[in-house]
């Protein structure tokens, strides 16, 4: 079935560690995003990328950091840099965005990080 | 800047109909969206209304649109415990990015 892994679910990292989660697309859609989820705020957009080598920062990149070297991946690094970072950790995709075409977002089931 | 504001809690009888509100600051959006989030779990698109349009209707949703008071609504009819859920309203941001400006959320618990 097509859709988007997100692993692990549950992390648990101490500070001053940079742990990775990990998000993998098989709908070969061109965009991918990474979401930070924290209660009664919303989504807050870390990163994005439109295509494969390139990425853009989002409203709260301070502190993490990406690669796209394949279409279907899109790693987020959360790193000691980062203040805060229990948080619900959401990755998204959708095909190519045009003005005109919807672009819905298609979500993983997201990894919640924790630290201790 | 954009900005996408929702009430954070509404409480409703089985059965009743729900009625969740959002507003939203750019004028030039072209597409809002409906998300419902689970607990523990990522989010679900629901629907979606196009600019031009004022209203649109699929099953028990309904959303309507006041471009003019930049106002998005998602009714659900006969609201079921299974509805029990946050749901997010989004703009999509103006320009070729595809990104999504999120409310911070409505909770919407359906007692029986």
């Amino acid at each position: 079935d097509g859709g988007i892994t997100q692993s692990p679910k549950y992390l648990f990292r101490k500070e001053g560690q940079n742990v990775t989660l990990s998000c993998e697309q098989n709908l070969n859609h061109d965009a991918m995003y990474w979401y930070r989820q924290d209660p009664g705020q919303g989504l807050r957009l870390i990163y994005y990328s439109q295509i494969v080598n390139d990425f853009q920062k989002g409203d709260i990149a301070e502190g993490y950091s990406v690669s796209r070297e394949k279409k279907e991946s899109f790693p987020l690094t959360v790193t000691s840099a980062q203040k805060n970072p229990t948080a619900f950790y959401l990755c998204a995709s959708s095909i190519k965005s045009g003005l005109l075409t919807a672009g819905e977002l298609f979500f993983g089931e997201g990894s919640r990080l924790t630290v201790l | 800047g954009e900005d996408v504001e929702q009430s954070l809690f509404l409480s409703v009888r089985e059965g009743d109909s729900s009625v969740i509100n959002c507003t939203y600051t750019d004028s030039s959006s072209t597409y809002l969206y409906w998300y419902k989030q689970e607990p523990g779990a990522g989010l679900q698109l629901l629907t979606y209304i196009f600019s031009n349009m004022d209203m649109k209707q699929d099953q028990r949703l309904t959303v309507l649109l006041n471009k003019k008071d930049k106002h998005l609504s998602l009714r659900i009819a006969d609201t079921q415990t299974g509805d029990s859920a946050i749901y997010f309203c989004a703009e999509k941001f103006p320009g070729n990015t595809g990104k999504l400006i999120f409310g911070q959320g409505t909770t919407l618990q359906v007692k029986p």
